[in-house]
């Protein structure tokens, strides 16, 4: 089975510039979250959608925008980039947002380097 | 909020040697705590959790972790570690459904 792919997997941009970043969840998911993980960091969640509908949002500004579509795929979208939103962006999708049911599985990421 | 606390930063090990990884969370009540591992090169991948019940838990690969509710630690455990071990090592808990990370433990196993 396919697990959670992420695209594109790497990413340079310029400062100022916008970003839009893509996730397949695991086929049966219907939860989807991101999580932004700076080198020498642990990953730091920034959204978390369930059937489309947001349920929960860390601690980003609001130029960091997402969405979910129909088929539970996601897009994470970044404006105005800074340097200092170079990082690694992690997808993980789980059956449902409440880990009872069964535990967040990570994609590979897409390495966002700003210059 | 939850926080975690990852105390060992970079672990240098031989094979064989016994490990244990340190992980404290920052308040208690129902907590829900996991372990990942990233391999160089591969995604997160899932070694443990625990959510109630025996606070010992078996996970992939020889991996074991224990639960002290008191310390409000989970703490990694191998009684003998590979080479291939060699991974950067993440403990998270949840905080309203979405996982808290530790800044992880980088550990690397010489043969």
């Amino acid at each position: 089975d396919a697990g959670v792919t992420q695209s594109p997997t790497h990413l340079i941009k310029t400062r100022g510039q916008q970003v839009t970043l893509r996730c397949s969840p695991i086929s049966g998911h219907k939860s989807v979250s991101w999580y932004q993980q700076v080198l020498g960091q642990g990953p730091q969640f920034i959204f978390q959608y369930y059937e489309k509908e947001e349920r929960g949002r860390g601690n980003f500004p609001d130029r960091f925008s997402a969405r979910q579509f129909p088929n539970y795929s996601s897009e994470l979208n970044v404006n105005a980039l800074l340097l200092g939103d170079s990082a690694l962006y992690l997808c993980a999708s789980s059956l449902a947002p409440h880990l009872v049911v069964g535990p967040q599985h990570f994609g590979d990421g897409t390495r966002l380097s700003i210059l | 909020a939850q926080s975690v606390s990852q105390h060992n930063h970079h672990v240098i090990l031989s094979e064989a040697a016994s490990l244990e990884l340190g992980c404290n969370y920052s308040y208690g009540g129902t907590v829900n705590l996991f372990w990942y591992v990233q391999y160089p090169g591969q995604h997160l991948q899932l070694l443990l959790k625990y959510f109630s019940g025996d606070p010992l838990v078996k996970g992939i690969k020889g991996f074991e972790a224990e639960f002290i509710k008191s310390k409000f630690s989970f703490n990694l455990r191998k009684p003998s570690v590979q080479w291939s071990d060699t991974a950067e090592y993440f403990c998270a808990v949840t905080d309203t459904d979405k996982l808290i990370f530790g800044t992880g433990t980088r550990l690397q196993v010489f043969p």
